[in-house]
């Protein structure tokens, strides 16, 4: 069975000042993937990054950064330069084997306020 | 950007109705998928599907039902609406390949008076 655990309900960060939002995982599947979504106060999920198992660099999308420790099972989310717009829920999750149709199993969400 | 449609996005509706909530993707996704999720909580699949004629429930067990007769379309239905299915209802579709992204609808708020 799939686990992620997500240990901060809520974090705050200073406009333009970096964050880390933890994510750690279990799972037996030896191939998987995670993901990061962003779920504004809207209620539409938005797709922000992706980690392979198997991928030998950490994944980065434009101020968004993936800091995956395969041997510790984390996938921490870092947020560059924060903006006043970054402020949302924060989803991690994990769908087992590359290519498997199997959905994602989510963790319980980070809600990020940024502050001005 | 993903094309992937729900409605209603709000609805209120009281107890004993049917209700059926409509899901349509564009994008020629085999898979498709529903989410329940309360406010400010995880998200829970309650149904999926991985093609036309093929249904399947999800971790959490759900009074509502699902059909999928058309590749694009996977709409979700209450018979009897009660008051504990009031949540946000979120629908995604994936085509399976490459990093199996999920790509979400905007979601369908349900209130059950």
């Amino acid at each position: 069975a799939q686990k992620i655990t997500q240990t901060q309900p809520g974090m705050f960060v200073q406009e333009k000042e970096a964050v880390t939002l933890d994510c750690t995982y279990d799972t037996s599947d030896p191939s998987y993937g995670l993901f990061w979504y962003k779920q504004p106060s809207s209620g539409e999920m938005i797709f922000l990054i992706y980690q392979g198992s198997y991928d030998q660099q950490n994944a980065t999308e434009g101020r968004y950064s993936l800091n995956f420790q395969k041997a510790r099972k984390s996938a921490n989310l870092v947020i560059s330069a924060s903006q006043l717009g970054d402020s949302a829920m924060y989803f991690c999750a994990m769908r087992a084997s590359p290519g498997s149709a199997r959905q994602l199993t989510f963790g319980s969400g980070t809600q990020l306020t940024v502050l001005p | 950007e993903a094309d992937i449609y729900q409605t209603p996005r709000y609805l209120v509706i009281g107890t004993g109705k049917k209700i059926t909530l409509e899901c349509s993707q564009t994008m020629g996704h085999d898979k498709m998928y529903w989410y329940q999720q309360d406010p400010g909580m995880e998200l829970h699949l309650i149904h999926y599907s991985y093609g036309v004629n093929s249904t399947e429930k999800g971790d959490l067990s759900s009074e509502s039902t699902v059909s999928r007769i058309r590749t694009e379309h996977f709409p979700l239905t209450l018979e009897s609406a009660r008051p504990s299915h009031t949540s946000q209802y979120l629908c995604a579709s994936s085509s399976g390949l490459d990093t199996g992204e999920l790509f979400f609808g905007e979601g369908s708020r349900l209130t059950v008076l």
